[in-house]
C-alpha cells in the first residue's frame, strides 16, 4: 500500500531556532500534501495545503512566514518551523494524496513531535 | 467556515457492546467522509470511509451510515473489544478537486473487559 515516510519522529530544539520536517511518499506521487498540527488531546488542525510546484495555501490564522512549506517534487514536501517558540510545541503530521489513486485516499506520515525549550 | 462536530467526546462501553459515534458537517458540497482511529502518539489509521453516493457501508464489525440531507454520518462498532479502545476521528472533505479534510473533535472510546 501507499507509504509516507516522515522525519524526524521527534525533535527538541531551543527557542528561536528553526526545525525542518520532511515527508516523502515512497511508492506513489504525492500531488497534494496536507500539513496538520495536533495539540495534546485535541483534533488534527489543517495548517496548509501544498500542490507540487505551487505555493502552499495556508489556513486562516496560520502564519505563512513562520511555517514554510516546500513541495518541490512529487515525492517530497517539507515544513520548516522558523524561530520556534514553546507554543509551537506540538505533533505535526503530513498527509499525502495523489491524483493517480483511483479512490483518492489520504496517506498519513507517522508524525513529528516537536518540543521547543 | 467549514465545521465538523463530533459526539460524544468520550464513550465507555463494556466488551461486546456496540458503540456509536456521530458527526455533523456544514459544507453541503462535502462528498467524502472517512473515519480514523488514532492511538496515542501514532498516526491516524483509516478504518472505513464512505462517499456521498452511498448511504451505508460495512466492513466486518464496523459500519458507517450517511444522511446527506441532514448532513450527518455515524460510525457503528459492534461486538467491541478492548483493542478497539482509542480516539476516533471523523472527517469530511471540503472544497473542489483533491479536497482537504476537516476533522471532528474526536471521541475517546474505552472498552472495558
Amino acid at each position: 500500500g501507499a507509504v509516507v515516510s516522515q522525519h524526524p519522529s521527534w525533535v527538541i530544539c531551543k527557542s528561536g531556532t528553526s526545525v525542518k520536517i520532511e515527508c516523502r511518499s515512497l511508492d506513489f506521487q504525492a500531488t497534494t500534501m496536507f500539513w496538520y498540527r495536533q495539540f495534546p488531546k485535541q483534533s488534527l488542525m489543517l495548517m496548509a495545503t501544498s500542490n507540487e510546484g505551487s505555493k502552499a495555501t495556508y489556513e486562516q490564522g496560520v502564519e505563512k512566514d513562520k511555517f514554510l512549506i516546500n513541495h518541490a517534487s512529487l515525492t517530497l514536501s517539507t515544513l520548516t518551523v522558523t524561530s520556534a517558540h514553546p507554543e509551537d510545541s506540538s505533533f505535526y503530521i503530513c498527509s499525502a494524496s495523489s491524483q493517480d489513486r483511483a479512490n483518492y485516499g489520504y496517506t498519513f506520515g507517522s508524525g513529528t513531535r516537536l518540543t521547543v525549550v | 467556515g467549514e465545521n465538523v462536530e463530533q459526539h460524544p467526546s468520550t464513550l465507555s462501553v463494556q466488551e461486546g457492546d456496540s458503540a456509536v459515534i456521530k458527526c455533523t458537517y456544514s459544507d453541503s458540497a462535502s462528498n467524502y467522509f472517512p473515519w480514523y482511529k488514532q492511538e496515542l502518539g501514532k498516526r491516524p489509521q483509516l478504518i472505513i470511509d464512505i462517499r456521498s453516493n452511498v448511504g451505508e457501508k460495512k466492513d466486518q464489525r464496523i459500519a458507517v451510515t450517511l444522511n446527506k440531507t441532514a448532513k450527518h454520518f455515524s460510525l457503528h462498532i459492534t461486538e467491541t473489544q478492548p483493542e478497539d479502545s482509542a480516539v476516533y476521528f471523523c472527517a469530511a472533505s471540503i472544497g473542489a478537486g483533491f479536497q482537504k479534510l476537516v476533522f471532528g473533535t474526536g471521541t475517546r472510546l474505552l472498552v472495558s473487559p
